[in-house]
């Protein structure tokens, strides 16, 4: 069965420092999700993604995040300069809709930033 | 309250025993997806029901929903120590597909 899958597993990062979340969405998805569970809390929306470009944004998704799909396959998460409240698990999501909602949206294993 | 309240918090039963978990919301919504959480991992789907449906069945879940009073439950029979997770309930309230996720409930099945 297809998956998501996300890279790396664990990043660990200096204050301040750029990083890339990486996701490969599941082929056939039209719809791309970016989610945060900060440890111990419950798992907050960050942006939605389709057609190239971003549909809906929360207010944690501020100039510091940006989000990209280089190619046909890969979508990626850039936090230009970490904070140490970005310290989270942070999912991908796809769903296949062509509408964005009323799909089931499919998650991937996180990736768990710490930043130091 | 919050879009996407769970209930209760946390639940430990008995292998064998019925499990029941509650999510109220206060928005319309297009659907309410329910997804599982083994400790530190990924999220996995369980099951989704439409805002029009009642109750849909998948294995050992039943999840109905009664958006006269905004809420829905989650119901695993029969019990496994294997189910040990936390369960979520999760929103569609828009039309981009973003889910509201609630609190979650901690589930331990006790062999």
């Amino acid at each position: 069965e297809p998956e998501v899958t996300q890279t790396p597993s664990h990043q660990v990062t200096q204050m301040g420092q750029e990083v890339i979340l990486r996701c490969v969405p599941i082929s056939n998805h039209l719809y791309f999700y970016w989610y945060r569970q900060i440890l111990g809390q419950k798992v907050e929306f960050l942006v939605s993604f389709y057609n190239n470009e971003i549909s809906e944004k929360s207010e944690i998704f501020d100039d510091q995040f940006s989000v990209e799909r280089p190619d046909g396959s890969n979508f990626t998460l850039k936090i230009r300069s970490t904070k140490l409240e970005d310290s989270a698990m942070y999912f991908c999501a796809s769903s296949k809709g062509t509408s964005g909602s009323q799909e089931t949206q499919y998650f991937g294993p996180g990736t768990r930033l710490l930043v130091l | 309250s919050q879009q996407g309240e769970e209930d209760p918090q946390a639940l430990s039963i008995q292998e064998g025993e019925n499990a029941t978990m509650n999510c109220s919301y206060k928005t319309s919504i297009n659907n309410l997806q329910w997804y599982r959480q083994n400790s530190g991992r990924g999220l996995v789907h369980l099951i989704l029901i439409r805002s029009n449906e009642r109750e849909k069945h998948s294995g050992r879940l039943r999840v109905t929903l009664d958006t006269s009073k905004k809420s829905s439950s989650l119901l695993i029979t029969a019990s496994r120590a294997a189910d040990t997770a936390s369960y979520f309930c999760a929103t569609d309230v828009g039309d981009t597909g973003k889910l509201i996720f609630g609190q979650g409930t901690t589930l331990q099945v006790k062999p």
